[in-house]
């Protein structure tokens, strides 16, 4: 157990429909960062908050959003959901640069 | 932009044998530099790590080089064994408020009994 959280672990949905991925991260740490690794894509930053202000931002699409709340924990919301956001979805929170990543969530768009 | 290559993209060896693999990225204000071992259906894990001040660190048999100049850094395996087959990716950041990586493409090792 890495000590940071993921859920749900795997999620099916239909195309054009919206949902939303959990991070917890692990105790005592203020950042939270979103990577989607896709087949053909490798593994791709979105997003970077911490202590709940956005600090960094990679290739998200705009249909993609996030918070950091104030317990710290994150979400990545997913919109108008394409087949190609399928992809295993990770949180990671770091603590001088070493970043320990979730189990992730497996996304299916069908 | 900011970008990170990764050679080789499959690696075989003996066991027993030495894996080298070797990165380059194009952010000169890089300065921290880790590696991830991910197996397969499982999250990456962090195995080795190295700042810009720092040209080289070891740690049992795995060891990472780094030459800011050419901008290149290198993870060697010695003496492989069978659970040292994973994927390995390489990763760069540029300390600057935030540590997003920007990885590289992965490479497959595997380590044949």
């Amino acid at each position: 157990d890495s000590g940071v959280t993921q859920t749900p672990k795997h999620l099916i949905t239909a195309t054009g429909q919206r949902v939303t991925l959990r991070c917890s991260p692990r105790s005592g740490d203020l950042s939270v960062y979103w990577y989607q690794q896709s087949l053909d894509q490798g593994l791709q930053f979105l997003i970077h908050y911490y202590n709940g202000e956005e600090r960094a931002k990679g290739n998200i699409l705009e249909r993609f959003s996030a918070q950091q709340f104030p317990d710290l924990h994150s979400e990545l919301n997913l919109s108008s959901l394409e087949l190609g956001d399928s992809a295993l979805y990770f949180c990671a929170s770091s603590v001088d640069g070493r970043s320990t990543f979730g189990s992730g969530t497996r996304l299916t768009v069908v | 932009g900011e970008n990170v290559e990764q050679h080789p993209s499959t690696l075989s060896v003996q066991e027993g044998d030495s894996a080298v693999i070797k990165c380059t990225y194009s952010d000169s204000a890089s300065n921290y530099f880790p590696w991830y071992k991910q197996e397969l259906g499982k999250r990456p894990q962090l195995i080795i790590d190295i700042r810009s001040n720092v040209g080289e660190k070891k740690d049992q048999r795995i060891a990472v080089t780094l030459n800011k100049t050419a901008k290149h850094f290198s993870l060697h395996i010695t003496e492989t064994q069978p659970e040292d087959s994973a994927v390995y990716f390489c990763a760069a950041s540029a300390t600057s408020g935030t540590y997003k990586y920007i990885f590289g493409t992965g490479t497959r090792l595997k380590v044949l009994a």
